[in-house]
C-alpha cells in the first residue's frame, strides 16, 4: 500500500458526460500527478501541482482540468467525455512523506470506461 | 526522439533464473533519476527502484538492483532469483526538470514454473 489513496475504483458512463476523479496524497506529501494510462497511448502525464499551484502540464486536454485543495488531495475532471478517454487514470505523490526522495508513489488508479 | 527505450516487449524466463530488463535513455540535463516500477494484472504502480545520477553506487532493493551505466545511458533492471509473483510489466521511467516522469513502454516479464 503506497499511502495514496484514489476514489472511484471502478468508473462507467457515457460519452458527453463529465466525471469527477479524486486522489489524496500519503500524508507530508506536497506534490501530486496525474497521469493516464491507455492501451495506445502508454503511460502519460497529465499535470503535476504542488502544494495547491500548478507546477507542469504535460498532454492534458482542454477537456480535463485539475485542482488541488488546502488539505492538498486533488480532483481531476473530465468534461465532453469520449470514447478514447477511457483509461485507467493514475494519481501519484511525493515529497517529505518518507520513502525514497524524489520518487512518486501511485494510488491504485480509476478505471474509467465510457460507453 | 522517445526519452525512454525499453527494447524488450516481452520476456520469458524460467523461475529463480536472474532476470535482465533493459532500459535505455536519453537526455542532457546533468541531474535526473531513473525509476523502475511494476504493475501486476491488478494494475497498481508499485515502485521498486530509484537512481540518482549523481549516484556513484548501484542502487539495490532487496532482489533488485539497477545497473546504471552512465556513459551508456543505459539504467538495466536486474531481478535476481526470480519469482512467479514477478510475473508483471516493468516500466522504466526518468525525471528530468521539476518532477514530471516520463515512461517506456514497458516490458512483460512472465516468469514460467
Amino acid at each position: 500500500d503506497s499511502g495514496v489513496t484514489q476514489t472511484p475504483k471502478h468508473l462507467i458512463t457515457a460519452t458527453g458526460q463529465r466525471v469527477t476523479l479524486r486522489c489524496s496524497p500519503r500524508s507530508g506529501d506536497l506534490s501530486v500527478y496525474w497521469y493516464q494510462q491507455s492501451l495506445d497511448q502508454g503511460l502519460q502525464f497529465l499535470i503535476q501541482y504542488y502544494n495547491g499551484e500548478e507546477r507542469a502540464k504535460g498532454n492534458i486536454l482542454e477537456r480535463f482540468s485539475a485542482q488541488q485543495f488546502p488539505d492538498l488531495h486533488s480532483e481531476l475532471n473530465l468534461s465532453s467525455l469520449e470514447l478514447g478517454d477511457s483509461a485507467l487514470y493514475f494519481c501519484a505523490s511525493s515529497g517529505p512523506g518518507g520513502g525514497t526522495p524524489d520518487t512518486q508513489y501511485f494510488g491504485p488508479g480509476t478505471r474509467l470506461t465510457v460507453l | 526522439a522517445q526519452k525512454i527505450t525499453q527494447t524488450q516487449p516481452g520476456m520469458f524466463v524460467q523461475e529463480k533464473e536472474a532476470v535482465t530488463l533493459d532500459c535505455t535513455y536519453d537526455t542532457s540535463d546533468p541531474s535526473y533519476g531513473l525509476f523502475w516500477y511494476k504493475q501486476p494484472s491488478s494494475g497498481e504502480m508499485i515502485f521498486l527502484i530509484y537512481q540518482g545520477s549523481y549516484d556513484q553506487q548501484n542502487a539495490t532493493e532487496g532482489r533488485y538492483s539497477l545497473n546504471f551505466q552512465k556513459a551508456r545511458k543505459s539504467a538495466n533492471l536486474v531481478i535476481s532469483a526470480s519469482q512467479l509473483g514477478d510475473s508483471a510489466m516493468y516500466f522504466c521511467a526518468m525525471r528530468e526538470s521539476y518532477d514530471k516522469i516520463i515512461f517506456g513502454k514497458g516490458t512483460r516479464l512472465h516468469i514460467l514454473p
